[in-house]
């Protein structure tokens, strides 16, 4: 297994520019998030999802956008990219169901994005 | 606001020694407990997760938790400089949809001297 794998490692947008940021998962997690990450920040949650065609905010939601057509693939969207969206981006996922208790989440590499 | 709390350190140990590493947290709902080291420029890795009180033991590691003062430690011993990084703390509560987000500390950078 390839694990959790993010495309691109490193990006430089201009501002008002627009990009996706790619996660994929080959090891049939149902749940899958998007985290921030800024310098002496911890991580914060942007967008999550439980399943396929199911996904919700989380703490920063703001300029970004989400969707989950498939298990495997939880692709993360900015729009309008402002200075403030400078940062490491990491993408996680989780198995199991709510009744295995189990809620280890396992990061991708992360994307360094700089907007300038 | 679920808020977990960490010490930003740096904590600088010598080799050998024991690392004490510490995290509380304001949600007595919280049922599960995560410890994740990341090295400078990488990804947070997954080293040990509790979710009763008391002691957990993996190897060099051993995770303790105590519900009732809402403190979960992790304690390295015969530290070495590999064990040089950040930990981050991770709590989640557990309760209805919100099991399935984590709330992080801002980390501990831990440093071991040779």
């Amino acid at each position: 297994n390839a694990g959790v794998t993010q495309t691109p490692k490193f990006r430089i947008l201009k501002i008002g520019q627009s990009m996706t940021l790619q996660c994929a998962q080959d090891m049939n997690h149902n749940y899958m998030y998007w985290y921030r990450q800024d310098p002496g920040m911890g991580l914060k949650l942007i967008y999550y999802s439980v399943g396929a065609g199911i996904t919700d905010k989380g703490e920063v939601p703001n300029g970004y956008n989400v969707s989950r057509s498939t298990t495997e693939d939880f692709p993360l969207r900015l729009e309008l990219a402002a200075p403030s969206q400078t940062s490491v981006y990491f993408c996680a996922s989780r198995p199991g169901s709510f009744r295995d208790k189990t809620y280890e989440q396992y990061f991708g590499p992360g994307t360094r994005l700089t907007v300038t | 606001q679920k808020e977990v709390e960490q010490n930003s350190g740096p904590l600088s140990v010598p080799e050998g020694a024991i690392a004490s590493l510490n995290c509380t947290y304001s949600d007595r709902g919280s049922q599960s407990f995560f410890w994740y080291r990341q090295y400078s420029g990488k990804s947070p890795e997954l080293i040990m997760s509790i979710y009763s009180n008391g002691d957990k033991e993996d190897g060099r590691f051993t995770a303790q938790l105590n519900k009732a003062s809402q403190y979960v430690s992790l304690l390295i011993r015969d530290s070495q400089p590999s064990d040089s990084a950040t930990y981050l703390c991770a709590v989640m509560v557990g309760s209805g949809g919100s099991n399935y987000k984590l709330t992080f500390g801002k980390g501990t950078l831990l440093t071991v001297n040779p």
